[in-house]
């Protein structure tokens, strides 16, 4: 069973500061989603990464996806308030039609 | 542009009560999920759908049935309700299945049983 494991499983940081989120697994993953989810709300796609040591930038948020294919990092640069909420990562069970969710990094960003 | 719509959003029930937690997507994806949130943990992946007539099991089956009659539809029952199937229930709805299409996700139903 393929298995996505987040760290850290919590982080509190000050505004401005820079944080990285990780996204593991002993398995091969034909590509990977992160998702952010607000309070009272359902997970939204941020980004798609497909090819091994592919490096996708959205605004100050940078991720990268491993050169094996195993697992991925989500960069965030100077971090504001409005970045706070759970970060998932997900990618397809191999040969099946369902996803596998990582076990989530909750972020909260002070002003 | 509604995307995945579910219903109720809030529901308290009591052990041994019945339920129908409702799902609808007007974007004409083939495939269909239902997930459930603990909370601080991440999605647990319930039953899904590659199309109308077609379900499957996913990893915390028990105690829950779907039906898929309808492209848009993807309701799931609850039979008997316990106070483990309290949590978040979100549905998902993607339009491919080679893995790199967005799921998209509808706004949950709390349910809580007491």
């Amino acid at each position: 069973t393929q298995l996505l494991e987040q760290s850290p499983q919590f982080l509190s940081i000050q505004e401005g500061e820079n944080l990285t989120v990780y996204c593991n697994s002993s398995s091969v993953f034909s590509s990977l989603q992160w998702y952010r989810q607000e309070p009272g709300e359902g997970p939204v796609l941020l980004v798609t990464v497909v090819t091994g040591g592919e490096v996708k930038k959205l605004k100050r948020l940078t991720f990268q996806f491993g050169d094996a294919r195993k697992d991925s990092s989500l960069h965030i640069t100077a971090a504001q308030p409005g970045d706070t909420g759970l970060y998932l990562c997900a990618g397809p069970d191999s040969g099946t039609y369902k996803y596998i969710f990582g076990t989530g990094t909750r972020l909260k960003v002070l002003a | 542009n509604a995307g995945v719509t579910q219903t109720p959003k809030f529901r308290i029930l009591k052990i041994g009560q019945s339920m129908t937690l409702q799902c609808t997507q007007d974007m004409n994806h083939n495939y269909m999920y239902w997930y459930r949130q603990d909370p601080g943990m991440g999605l647990k992946l319930i039953y899904y759908s590659v199309g109308a007539g077609i379900t499957d099991k996913g990893e915390v089956p028990n105690g829950y049935n779907v039906s898929r009659s309808t492209t848009e539809d993807f309701p799931l029952r609850l039979e008997l309700a316990a106070p483990s199937q309290t949590s978040v229930y979100f549905c998902a709805s993607v339009l491919g299945g080679d893995g790199n299409q967005p799921q998209h996700f509808g706004d949950g139903t709390r349910l809580s049983i007491l």
